[in-house]
Protein backbone atom coordinates (compact mmCIF):
# COMPACT_ATOMS: atom_id res chain seq x y z
CA UNK A 1 0.00 0.00 0.00
CA UNK A 2 1.58 3.56 -0.88
CA UNK A 3 2.07 6.00 1.26
CA UNK A 4 0.15 8.47 0.55
CA UNK A 5 -2.52 8.15 -1.85
CA UNK A 6 -4.06 11.01 -3.81
CA UNK A 7 -7.05 11.38 -7.23
CA UNK A 8 -3.97 11.95 -9.99
CA UNK A 9 -6.69 14.16 -11.88
CA UNK A 10 -6.70 16.19 -13.91
CA UNK A 11 -9.36 18.56 -12.64
CA UNK A 12 -10.57 21.07 -14.85
CA UNK A 13 -12.18 24.05 -13.31
CA UNK A 14 -13.19 27.76 -14.82
CA UNK A 15 -11.89 30.64 -13.42
CA UNK A 16 -13.38 31.95 -9.63
CA UNK A 17 -14.79 28.05 -9.01
CA UNK A 18 -13.87 26.41 -5.75
CA UNK A 19 -12.15 23.25 -5.92
CA UNK A 20 -11.22 20.55 -2.99
CA UNK A 21 -8.41 18.01 -3.27
CA UNK A 22 -8.56 14.95 -0.49
CA UNK A 23 -5.56 12.49 -0.18
CA UNK A 24 -4.97 9.84 2.44
CA UNK A 25 -2.02 8.47 4.32
CA UNK A 26 -1.16 5.16 5.78
CA UNK A 27 1.34 5.54 8.37
CA UNK A 28 -0.59 6.23 11.67
CA UNK A 29 2.52 7.25 13.33
CA UNK A 30 3.22 10.11 10.50
CA UNK A 31 4.13 13.54 11.94
CA UNK A 32 3.75 16.30 9.39
CA UNK A 33 2.03 16.71 6.53
CA UNK A 34 2.34 19.67 3.63
CA UNK A 35 0.94 20.25 0.30
CA UNK A 36 3.18 21.08 -2.20
CA UNK A 37 3.01 22.81 -5.42
CA UNK A 38 5.01 21.71 -8.13
CA UNK A 39 4.65 23.61 -11.76
CA UNK A 40 5.05 22.05 -15.30
CA UNK A 41 8.81 20.74 -15.07
CA UNK A 42 9.76 22.71 -12.29
CA UNK A 43 10.38 21.66 -8.70
CA UNK A 44 8.17 21.40 -5.99
CA UNK A 45 7.32 24.30 -3.64
CA UNK A 46 5.83 24.20 -1.01
CA UNK A 47 2.54 25.77 -0.70
CA UNK A 48 1.64 25.38 3.10
CA UNK A 49 1.24 23.19 6.18
CA UNK A 50 -1.01 21.39 7.33
CA UNK A 51 -2.14 20.97 11.34
CA UNK A 52 -4.72 19.11 12.71
CA UNK A 53 -6.56 22.61 13.25
CA UNK A 54 -7.20 24.06 9.83
CA UNK A 55 -4.66 26.82 8.75
CA UNK A 56 -5.61 29.36 5.71
CA UNK A 57 -3.45 31.05 3.63
CA UNK A 58 -5.46 33.42 1.53
CA UNK A 59 -7.61 31.56 -1.04
CA UNK A 60 -6.29 28.19 0.61
CA UNK A 61 -7.34 26.22 3.24
CA UNK A 62 -5.82 22.74 4.02
CA UNK A 63 -7.14 20.73 6.74
CA UNK A 64 -6.05 17.55 8.52
CA UNK A 65 -8.11 14.94 10.31
CA UNK A 66 -5.56 12.28 11.95
CA UNK A 67 -8.16 10.21 13.22
CA UNK A 68 -9.41 9.41 9.48
CA UNK A 69 -5.59 9.99 8.25
CA UNK A 70 -7.19 12.60 5.57
CA UNK A 71 -5.65 15.55 4.35
CA UNK A 72 -7.87 18.40 2.17
CA UNK A 73 -6.67 21.35 0.41
CA UNK A 74 -9.36 23.77 -0.42
CA UNK A 75 -8.71 26.58 -3.12
CA UNK A 76 -11.56 29.01 -3.23
CA UNK A 77 -11.90 31.90 -6.31
CA UNK A 78 -9.38 30.06 -8.52
CA UNK A 79 -6.85 31.56 -10.93
CA UNK A 80 -5.59 30.72 -13.76
CA UNK A 81 -2.17 31.40 -12.27
CA UNK A 82 -2.89 27.70 -9.47
CA UNK A 83 -2.70 25.75 -12.48
CA UNK A 84 -0.18 23.15 -11.23
CA UNK A 85 0.20 19.78 -10.17
CA UNK A 86 -0.75 19.90 -5.82
CA UNK A 87 1.32 16.92 -4.13
CA UNK A 88 -0.03 15.95 -0.96
CA UNK A 89 3.43 14.71 1.30
CA UNK A 90 4.08 13.88 4.70
CA UNK A 91 6.92 12.57 6.88
CA UNK A 92 7.05 9.11 8.61
CA UNK A 93 7.95 9.77 12.28
CA UNK A 94 9.31 11.73 14.87
CA UNK A 95 13.13 12.65 14.36
CA UNK A 96 12.90 12.24 10.30
CA UNK A 97 12.51 14.65 7.81
CA UNK A 98 12.47 12.83 4.85
CA UNK A 99 9.03 13.43 2.70
CA UNK A 100 6.63 10.56 1.44
CA UNK A 101 4.85 12.35 -1.60
CA UNK A 102 1.16 11.48 -3.16
CA UNK A 103 1.37 11.05 -7.12
CA UNK A 104 -0.11 14.61 -7.37
CA UNK A 105 -3.55 16.05 -8.71
CA UNK A 106 -3.22 18.18 -11.43
CA UNK A 107 -5.50 21.07 -11.48
CA UNK A 108 -6.23 23.53 -14.92
CA UNK A 109 -8.04 26.49 -14.20
CA UNK A 110 -9.93 27.23 -17.52
CA UNK A 111 -10.82 30.68 -18.50
CA UNK B 1 21.11 33.99 -1.23
CA UNK B 2 21.21 31.19 -3.82
CA UNK B 3 18.65 28.13 -3.36
CA UNK B 4 19.42 24.47 -4.00
CA UNK B 5 22.00 24.55 -7.03
CA UNK B 6 22.04 21.05 -9.20
CA UNK B 7 24.25 19.77 -12.16
CA UNK B 8 23.83 19.12 -15.09
CA UNK B 9 20.58 20.02 -16.01
CA UNK B 10 19.99 17.51 -18.77
CA UNK B 11 21.71 14.13 -19.09
CA UNK B 12 21.64 11.30 -21.82
CA UNK B 13 23.23 8.02 -20.78
CA UNK B 14 22.61 4.64 -22.16
CA UNK B 15 21.78 1.09 -20.36
CA UNK B 16 25.04 0.10 -18.53
CA UNK B 17 26.18 3.62 -17.83
CA UNK B 18 27.24 4.94 -14.68
CA UNK B 19 26.09 8.66 -13.83
CA UNK B 20 26.92 11.56 -11.12
CA UNK B 21 24.70 14.17 -9.90
CA UNK B 22 25.48 16.93 -8.44
CA UNK B 23 23.82 19.22 -5.57
CA UNK B 24 24.85 22.51 -3.64
CA UNK B 25 22.44 23.78 -0.73
CA UNK B 26 20.82 26.61 0.32
CA UNK B 27 22.96 28.67 2.40
CA UNK B 28 22.81 27.54 5.55
CA UNK B 29 21.56 24.26 4.92
CA UNK B 30 22.94 21.33 6.17
CA UNK B 31 21.07 18.70 5.40
CA UNK B 32 20.50 16.97 1.67
CA UNK B 33 18.32 14.81 0.45
CA UNK B 34 17.45 13.26 -2.42
CA UNK B 35 14.13 12.22 -4.85
CA UNK B 36 13.70 10.62 -7.83
CA UNK B 37 10.23 11.45 -9.90
CA UNK B 38 9.13 9.54 -12.91
CA UNK B 39 6.72 11.06 -15.61
CA UNK B 40 3.36 11.30 -13.96
CA UNK B 41 4.51 10.62 -10.43
CA UNK B 42 4.80 12.27 -7.07
CA UNK B 43 9.17 12.43 -5.89
CA UNK B 44 10.17 9.12 -4.22
CA UNK B 45 12.93 9.31 -1.50
CA UNK B 46 15.94 7.63 -2.08
CA UNK B 47 18.21 9.10 0.62
CA UNK B 48 19.54 11.53 2.86
CA UNK B 49 22.57 13.05 4.01
CA UNK B 50 24.06 14.89 6.84
CA UNK B 51 27.40 14.98 8.79
CA UNK B 52 28.88 13.75 5.68
CA UNK B 53 26.92 9.90 6.12
CA UNK B 54 23.82 8.64 4.98
CA UNK B 55 21.12 8.53 7.67
CA UNK B 56 18.19 7.17 5.81
CA UNK B 57 17.37 5.71 2.85
CA UNK B 58 14.10 5.02 0.98
CA UNK B 59 13.72 1.86 -0.83
CA UNK B 60 16.44 2.16 -4.10
CA UNK B 61 18.68 -0.54 -4.71
CA UNK B 62 22.63 -0.12 -3.49
CA UNK B 63 22.96 1.10 -7.35
CA UNK B 64 22.24 4.35 -5.96
CA UNK B 65 24.72 5.71 -3.53
CA UNK B 66 26.04 9.34 -2.46
CA UNK B 67 28.28 11.31 -0.91
CA UNK B 68 27.97 14.32 0.70
CA UNK B 69 31.11 16.63 1.08
CA UNK B 70 32.31 19.32 4.18
CA UNK B 71 30.78 22.24 2.54
CA UNK B 72 27.41 20.38 2.42
CA UNK B 73 27.18 19.67 -0.65
CA UNK B 74 26.58 16.08 -2.05
CA UNK B 75 26.70 13.74 -5.23
CA UNK B 76 24.15 11.14 -6.29
CA UNK B 77 26.12 8.06 -8.25
CA UNK B 78 23.85 5.31 -10.11
CA UNK B 79 25.99 2.49 -11.64
CA UNK B 80 24.67 0.10 -14.34
CA UNK B 81 22.08 2.20 -15.72
CA UNK B 82 18.68 0.92 -16.44
CA UNK B 83 15.74 2.25 -18.53
CA UNK B 84 13.81 2.48 -15.49
CA UNK B 85 16.07 5.05 -13.93
CA UNK B 86 14.81 7.42 -16.41
CA UNK B 87 13.43 10.18 -14.20
CA UNK B 88 13.99 14.12 -12.73
CA UNK B 89 16.13 13.89 -9.83
CA UNK B 90 15.75 16.49 -7.41
CA UNK B 91 17.82 17.22 -4.16
CA UNK B 92 16.03 19.01 -1.45
CA UNK B 93 18.38 20.75 1.64
CA UNK B 94 17.25 21.74 4.94
CA UNK B 95 18.72 22.72 8.43
CA UNK B 96 19.29 19.67 10.73
CA UNK B 97 18.59 15.95 10.69
CA UNK B 98 14.89 16.05 12.35
CA UNK B 99 14.34 19.28 11.44
CA UNK B 100 10.88 20.29 10.81
CA UNK B 101 11.60 23.55 8.83
CA UNK B 102 10.75 23.70 4.87
CA UNK B 103 12.93 21.57 2.41
CA UNK B 104 14.01 23.94 -0.09
CA UNK B 105 14.36 22.13 -4.10
CA UNK B 106 16.71 22.24 -6.69
CA UNK B 107 15.65 22.57 -9.91
CA UNK B 108 16.47 18.62 -10.68
CA UNK B 109 18.66 16.88 -13.11
CA UNK B 110 16.26 15.10 -16.32
CA UNK B 111 17.85 11.93 -17.12
CA UNK B 112 17.32 9.96 -19.87
CA UNK B 113 18.19 6.62 -20.44
CA UNK B 114 18.38 5.27 -23.66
Amino acid sequence: RKEVEQDPGPFNVPEGATVAFNCTYSNSASQSFFWYRQDCRKEPKLLMSVYSSGNEDGRFTAQLNRASQYISLLIRDSKLSDSATYLCVVTPQTGANNLFFGTGTRLTVIP
Amino acid sequence: DAGVTQSPTHLIKTRGQQVTLRCSPKSGHDTVSWYQQALGQGPQFIFQYYEEEERQRGNFPDRFSGHQFPNYSSELNVNALLLGDSALYLCASSFGLAGVGEQFFGPGTRLTVL
